[in-house]
């Protein structure tokens, strides 16, 4: 289908190891985010950005936290010297912005998100 | 105090039954509100999309807003045994020329067949 795709599905690795994660966003849509979910507290908000550009960073929990987005398309959220409390499932979306469309038609749609596993 | 409180559940019914999930808020700045569900290894799908307070269906869903009590609702009849999923309020602020969305923890649901 045309749905978001996000990359590795999961992916284990050793505290200290850079990690980085990919978001493909459906076709046409300018917005993009990125959400980290952990077990009983639903979705925190890390970033948007709107084309390549990054209006809003601050959900970021750390600057071992960083994300870009080339062409306004693909995205990539990239951790540094991970820890084990960056365990979690990283989420994208991405939606239609305004002037694209009436609000009403500008839900998120999500990827299935990957699963980060820090040993 | 968290935005946006959800009761985590998990909420467990028979087939057929009538589910209420909720949600309650503390910023009256919001404008939009959503209802996902989410499968178990899956991102969330969006179900409902409201604005104004009073009632939405779509087939077996309504999702019902109470902007003077900061109150909402989604409803499920004839609960289905495929209806088995974490339900996410949402709520959506228009800030910056842009959707800031805060999400409700999610209530786990589960239809016993």
């Amino acid at each position: 289908g045309a749905g978001v795709s996000q990359s590795p599905s999961n992916k284990v690795t050793e505290k200290g190891k850079d990690v980085e994660l990919r978001c493909d966003p459906i076709s046409g849509h300018t917005a993009l985010y990125w959400y980290r979910q952990s077990l009983g507290q639903g979705l925190e908000f890390l970033i948007y950005f709107q084309g390549n550009s990054a209006p809003d960073k601050s959900g970021l929990p750390s600057d071992r936290f960083s994300a870009e987005r080339t062409g306004g398309s693909v995205s990539t959220l990239t951790i540094q010297r991970t820890q084990q409390e960056d365990s979690a499932v990283y989420l994208c979306a991405s939606s239609l912005s305004p002037g694209q469309g009436a609000v009403g038609n500008q839900p998120q749609h999500f990827g299935d998100g990957t699963r980060l596993s820090i040993l | 105090q968290k935005e946006v409180e959800q009761d985590p559940g998990p909420l467990s019914v028979p087939e057929g039954a009538i589910v209420s999930l909720n949600c309650t808020y503390s910023n009256s700045a919001f404008q939009y509100f959503m209802w996902y569900r989410q499968y178990s290894r899956k991102g969330p799908e969006l179900l409902m999309y409201t604005y104004s307070s009073g009632n939405k269906e779509d087939g077996r869903f309504t999702a019902q807003v109470d902007k003077s009590s900061k109150y909402i609702s989604l409803f499920i009849r004839d609960s289905q045994p495929s209806d088995s999923a974490t339900y996410l309020c949402a709520m959506i602020l228009l800030s910056g020329g842009y959707q800031k969305v805060t999400f409700g923890t999610g209530t786990k649901l589960q239809v016993i067949p």
